[in-house]
This record gives structure tokens, sequence and C-alpha cells, in this order.
């Protein structure tokens, strides 16, 4: 069974440093690979997704995500924070044999200082 | 132009109680899926529909759940003699396209319906 692991439950940076959260997913073929973010009180918004070619995703508000298949990881990142960004983010993977029910991870929150 | 609404925002329920909560997905989206999310946990998956027909009820934790879609929009989860474990944030989504191409749509989530069970 496919499984998603966030090792951050939370992640503080200053406003304006850079950032990157951390995915590993389980899953023996290449899957399909979402970031979404999620304010407090709101749904889930999808920052960026993978399915196959370059391995660099650029998404919304500034977020990018690089696919590595060697270490199975599917990291975010960002240059610079902003304090808006204070959030919580979840990684997602569907498999890509037949599957369309997602796996979430258990979410990183994120503190931004100023 | 509209996203994914649900209702109540909030729910109150004493143990036993039945509730229903409502999701309307974007307009003319023709899957539509229910998750659960726990306090401090990721969504996870309780049901989808294609239009009107439920495809896949595998995450529903209990027989106390039932959702239904009768007209292929609107869509109500609907929790029978409420536990305290079912307490949570209940969320709705809905893509545009069906099962063969919805792996790969961008789910539209709605704000959650917070469950608490006293």
């Amino acid at each position: 069974a496919q499984s998603v692991t966030q090792p951050d439950i939370h992640i503080t940076v200053s406003e304006g440093a850079s950032l990157e959260l951390r995915c590993n997913y389980s899953y023996g073929a290449t899957p399909y690979l979402f970031w979404y973010v999620q304010s407090p009180g709101q749904g889930l918004q999808l920052l960026l997704k993978y399915f196959s070619g370059d391995t660099l995703v650029q998404g919304i508000k500034g977020f990018e995500a690089e696919f590595k298949r060697s270490q199975s990881s599917f990291n975010l990142r960002k240059p610079s924070v902003h304090w808006s960004d204070a959030a919580e983010y979840f990684c997602a993977v569907v498999t890509s044999g037949g599957s369309y029910i997602p796996t979430f991870g258990r979410g990183t929150s994120l503190i931004v200082h100023p | 132009g509209a996203g994914v609404s649900q209702s109540p925002r909030y729910k109150v329920a004493k143990r036993g109680q039945d509730v229903a909560l409502r999701c309307d997905p974007i307009s003319g989206h023709v899957s539509l899926f229910w998750y659960q999310q726990a306090l401090g946990q990721g969504p996870e998956f309780l049901t989808y529909f294609q239009n009107e027909a439920q495809l896949d009820k595998s995450g529903l934790p209990s027989d106390r759940f039932f959702a239904e879609r009768p007209e292929g929009s609107v869509s109500t989860l609907k929790i029978q003699r409420t536990q305290q474990e079912d307490s949570a944030v209940y969320l709705c989504a809905s893509s545009e396209r069906g099962l063969a191409g919805s792996f790969a749509d961008t789910q539209y989530f709605g704000p959650g319906t917070r469950l608490t069970v006293l």
C-alpha cells in the first residue's frame, strides 16, 4: 500500500528565509505527487503537482518541488517565506496503477516569525 | 465563480444523535470525494461519487456512515448514532472529470464541516 511520510510536524522560519518541507513516499512505481496548503478554517488548496517529465515543478505562490526518484522524495521549497505562508502543508500521493484515491501525509505546520 | 461549499461549518452533536453534512460541489464537476480529517492528521478518504453513482465507499469506517448524491450534484454525508470517535473535520472535494481522469485532476476542496460529538 502506498504511504506518505512528512517527518516534520512543525517548522519555524523567519520571514524572508528559505523553506524546505520534506515528503517521502512509499510506492514501487512512479506515483502522482501533490502538495496542498490548508489555512485555518479553510479547505485544502493545490500548490503544485507532478506526474511526469521535468522533475522540478513550479507551483502557485512562489513554491516549487523537486521529485527525486532515488530518494523517493518530493520536497517543497520556497526561496523567501512571507508571513502569509503560515499554514498547514500536506503532501499527497496517488498511485499510477489505476487508483484515484490520494493518500495524504499527516501535514507540516509552518510557523513564520517576523 | 463559486467554489465548493459545505454546510454547516460547525456541528455539535450529542452522542447517539444523527447528523447530516451537505456538500455543494463546483457546478458541472463529475467527481466528488468525501474525506475525514482527524485533529493533527491529514485527510483520509471516505467515499467517491462519479455523478450520482457511488463507485467507492471503502473508506467509510462503519455502517453508521452513509453518503448519497442523488442528482449528481449536491451530496450529503449522514452519520447515524454518532460516537465520540466521529469527531473530526469532514471535507468534500470535487474535480472536473470522471474516474478515468480523476486521479490526475485538481481536486477543489470545501472549507469542511467540523463535527464535535459530546
